[in-house]
């Protein structure tokens, strides 16, 4: 079945440490987004793909940063210049470029600063 | 920018008709988008409005009005599976398409 695959499901970051969180799919969507979930908020955007070797930070790109070799992967690290990355974090995709099609997200990934 | 409220939170029994309201401010948008979220889980898209009026798929209905600058959720025929939060989206008619998503509601459904 085609999905989105976030890994690790949860990630326990020290002080001062970058970790890298893995987003693929196998939907051949082009688009592809990170987003940051607060407890008892909404979805705020860090960056976003529209095509490979492409990305355009959201509105919360500091300390975070991305890559897209590849379309099936969009991998996003949380660097130590992030002072409160503890979070749930998603990815998603969407598969045309109008609007009207729904995202596709991953099940997520809680990352808490130990 | 954008900016979209909606209730922190609404009760309902099951069976029952609940409306989830979203007000939005913004210079411009495509559509209303919604997605329902369970605890832990991922968002999953329930529905979309590209014109003003209603759309209706199974359950769940959603609303728009462009002239109030506002819309809504209708789930009908509550079951305990409703109890989620659920997201109002707009995407800005500028730049590169991206979901710009409200405060979120949660929904709890008791028997």
């Amino acid at each position: 079945d085609g999905g989105i695959t976030q890994s690790p499901k949860y990630l326990f970051r020290k002080e001062g440490q970058n970790v890298t969180l893995s987003c693929e799919q196998n939907l051949n969507h082009d688009a592809m987004y990170w987003y940051r979930q607060d407890p008892g908020q909404g979805l705020r955007l860090i960056y976003y793909s529209q095509i490979v070797n492409d990305f355009q930070k959201g509105d919360i790109a500091e300390g975070y940063s991305v890559s897209r070799e590849k379309k099936e992967s969009f991998p996003l690290t949380v660097t130590s210049a992030q002072k409160n990355p503890t979070a749930f974090y998603l990815c998603a995709s969407r598969a045309g470029a109008q609007d009207g099609y729904g995202y596709t997200f991953g099940s997520g990934t809680r990352l808490t600063v130990v | 920018g954008q900016s979209l409220e909606q209730p922190s939170e609404v009760t309902a029994v099951e069976g029952a008709i609940v409306q989830i309201n979203c007000t939005y401010q913004t210079s411009g948008f495509y559509g209303l988008s919604w997605y329902q979220q369970h605890d832990g889980g991922a968002p999953t898209f329930l529905s979309y409005n590209a014109l003003d009026g209603l759309e209706e798929t199974g359950r769940f209905s959603s609303f728009l009005s462009r002239s109030d600058s506002y819309g809504y959720l209708l789930l009908q025929e509550l079951q305990m599976k409703d109890s989620a939060s659920y997201f109002c989206a707009v995407t800005p008619n500028t730049g590169f398409q991206k979901l710009v998503f409200g405060t979120g509601t949660r929904l709890l459904v008791s028997p």
